[in-house]
């Protein structure tokens, strides 16, 4: 089967400035996720789509970072704007059911300089 | 929310020798475990969970064991080759609710 997608796979931009990440997760999987890792750490969870609701965004950082699945399908995460500490791998994340097995996209790798 | 401690954060071993990873975690109700492998530069694979249901699981060198009292759970891969060298990650969640990660382990196997 397909996997999870995302792009872009690298991303540097100067700390102030804008980007946006995409993901596509594999079909038919109702559950998407937004992880966040920094180097030498396990992932950590951004937030949590069920279709196109969101169940959980409890460690968002809503005032810079936002993200939506309109449809229920592909996801955008969007850091507005960036921080050097943003700097990170941003992983995209679909299961079928919660609780079921996780499969993670390639992640995009952002550098803010 | 959850809390996941995993220890140790690097381990190095001999090949053909085994390693045991070990986690606890802080919230009573979690109810599933899973273990994520992941090399350098690649993305987290899944290599075996558990659910609250079942005291231990094996899959060929690998198995995880559950210590619902206690909360704790283990990783361990007998056997160990060059091709197990990677970070791993214990991961718990209860019914619809976030995974929550450790920090890793670094797991160098020596030839």
């Amino acid at each position: 089967e397909a996997g999870v997608a995302q792009s872009p796979r690298y991303k540097i931009i100067e700390k102030r400035q804008s980007v946006a990440f995409w993901c596509n997760p594999i079909s038919g999987h109702a559950t998407l996720y937004w992880y966040q890792q920094i180097l030498g750490q396990g992932p950590k969870l951004l937030i949590q789509f069920q279709n196109n609701g969101v169940v959980d965004d409890s460690q968002l950082p809503k005032d810079r970072f936002s993200a939506e699945r309109l449809k229920g399908v592909d996801s955008t995460l969007k850091i507005q704007p960036a921080k050097l500490e943003d700097s990170a791998v941003y992983l995209c994340a679909s299961t079928a059911r919660a609780n079921e097995k996780l499969f993670f996209g390639s992640g995009t790798q952002l550098s803010v300089l | 929310g959850e809390n996941v401690e995993q220890h140790p954060s690097t381990l190095s071993v001999q090949e053909g020798d085994s390693a045991v990873i070990k986690c606890t975690y802080s919230d009573s109700a979690s109810n599933y475990f899973p273990w994520y492998k992941q090399e350098l530069g690649k993305r987290p694979q899944l290599i075996i969970d558990i659910r609250s249901n079942v005291g231990e699981k094996k899959d060929q060198r690998i198995a995880v064991t559950l210590n619902k009292t206690a909360k704790h759970f283990s990783l361990h891969i007998t056997e160990t080759q060059p091709e197990d060298s990677a970070v791993y990650f214990c991961a718990a969640a209860n019914s619809g609710s976030r995974l929550t990660f450790g920090e890793g382990t670094q797991l160098t196997v020596n030839p």
